[in-house]
């Protein structure tokens, strides 16, 4: 079975700052893959960067990288340079090998502050 | 290319009802899952179809099921609607069958009320 925490229900970030969302997960799988997804109040789920557990080198997608520490089993986003429009809730989620679901975290709420 | 497609957006319903949702993948991809989102239990995964087949399925009830077509489309069915069947449902296409490495693209959900 797969777990994904996301411990920070809500965070309040000042424009033009970087914010980090914390997520750790919990696995028994030695191949799986991570991801973030942002949701706005619309409620699509977009795809916003992945990992593979393989990957020895972090994630990055334009403003968006993840801090992964594989040995802490931790997959941090961090968005540099926040803008008024990445308020939204962010996912963290996971899927092991093989023909598998993705299971996702809680979510944090972010809200980005003029 | 066009991203996921669902249809309706949004639906209202009365308990006892049953319910139709309908899902276009991104072209090429053929798999398509089905989660459900709710404030109380969050991002649940329904069923995850591929070459028509259902291929993994969530701890849900028998009124929840689903059918992928030849063309990769999927629709879900909940019969005998709830009122906590309320909730947006998600549908996610990939290429391939799951694994770690294949990213599901969401589409922009089916906002469901049961009154």
């Amino acid at each position: 079975a797969q777990k994904i925490t996301q411990t920070q229900p809500g965070m309040f970030v000042q424009e033009k700052e970087a914010v980090t969302l914390d997520c750790t997960y919990d696995t028994s799988d030695q191949s799986y893959g991570l991801f973030w997804y942002k949701q706005p109040s619309s409620g699509e789920m977009i795809f916003l960067i992945y990992q593979g557990s393989y990957d020895e080198q972090n994630a990055t997608e334009g403003r968006y990288s993840l801090n992964f520490q594989k040995a802490r089993k931790s997959a941090n986003l961090v968005i540099s340079a926040s803008q008024l429009g990445d308020s939204a809730m962010y996912f963290c989620a996971m899927r092991g090998r093989g023909n598998e679901k993705l299971t996702f975290g809680t979510g944090t709420r972010l809200t980005i502050i003029p | 290319k066009a991203g996921v497609t669902q249809t309706p957006r949004y639906l209202i319903k009365t308990r006892g009802q049953q319910v139709t949702l309908s899902c276009s993948p991104i072209s090429g991809h053929r798999s398509v899952s089905w989660y459900q989102q709710t404030p109380g239990q969050g991002l649940q995964f329904l069923f995850e179809y591929f070459s028509e087949t259902q291929r993994n399925k969530g701890n849900f009830p028998g009124r929840f099921s689903g059918r992928q077509f030849s063309n990769s489309r999927s629709e879900m069915n909940v019969s005998t609607l709830e009122l906590g069947d309320s909730a947006l449902y998600l549908c996610a296409s990939s290429p391939r069958l799951g694994s770690g490495a294949e990213t599901q693209y969401f589409g922009p959900g089916t906002r469901l009320l049961v009154l």
